[in-house]
């Protein structure tokens, strides 16, 4: 299993930003997918997941994120998305995708400040 | 959603310690439970999957008990490499997943 995570980086408040995670060595189509962030000596946070089409294909967010992150999904290319928009300071973190606790990404680290 | 709560928040001890962490669901999670050490600057290290089975190259000092909504973690006898923060995580496709708050594991 390998995740990739990119698209992290520093956007000013109210603005939005795109992650990518690009996944190989498993069945993609078949995978859960989540995100999980962790802010700056903080926890480990669920920030949504995206169930496969064999699954329902639904898609869950957490409460602090909900109306303003957006996960999606490309199964041609073995990516799962995390849009991000109306980011706030609180949003700084660093955000890591996983397909269940044998498949973590390295993790990409978005900065909201102005 | 499933709520997560995880003791203690701070631990000190020893090399050579016998030490164990616990983590209780708001609800029944089934087996579906993790437990990941982390150290800083680093991804999350899975350690234990499915409440006790040890993933592969972890070392045997490390195991994992429980179901349901009562879980824990123990480690035989610390090693200095072990001095880290460790979370449980509750996981399930057909459910929200969520962490506990951690424990950090520091020398006494």
């Amino acid at each position: 299993v390998q995740l990739v995570e990119s698209g992290g980086g520093l956007v000013k408040p109210g603005g939005s930003l795109r992650l990518s995670c690009a996944a190989s060595g498993f069945t993609f189509n078949k995978a859960w997918m989540i995100w999980v962030r962790q802010a700056p000596g903080k926890g480990l946070e669920w920030v949504g997941q995206s169930r496969s089409i064999t699954d329902g294909g639904t898609i869950d967010y957490a409460a602090p994120v909900k109306g303003r992150f957006t996960i999606s999904r490309d199964e041609s290319k073995n990516t799962l998305y995390l849009q991000m928009d109306s980011l706030t300071t609180e949003d700084t973190a660093v955000y890591y995708c996983s397909t269940g606790p044998r498949g973590w990404g390295q993790g990409t680290l978005v900065t909201v400040s102005s | 959603d499933i709520q997560m709560t995880q003791s203690p928040s701070t631990l000190s001890a020893s090399v050579g310690d016998r030490v164990t962490i616990t983590c209780r669901a708001s609800q029944s999670v089934s087996s579906w439970l993790a437990w990941y050490q982390q150290k800083p600057g680093r991804a999350p290290k899975l350690l234990i999957y499915k409440a006790s089975s040890l993933e592969s190259g972890v070392p045997s000092r490390f195991s994992g008990s429980g179901s349901g909504t009562e879980f824990t973690l123990t480690i035989s006898s610390l090693q200095p490499d072990d001095f880290a923060t460790y979370y449980c995580q509750q996981y399930n496709s057909y459910s929200t997943c969520s962490f506990g708050q951690g424990t950090k594991l520091d020398l006494k």
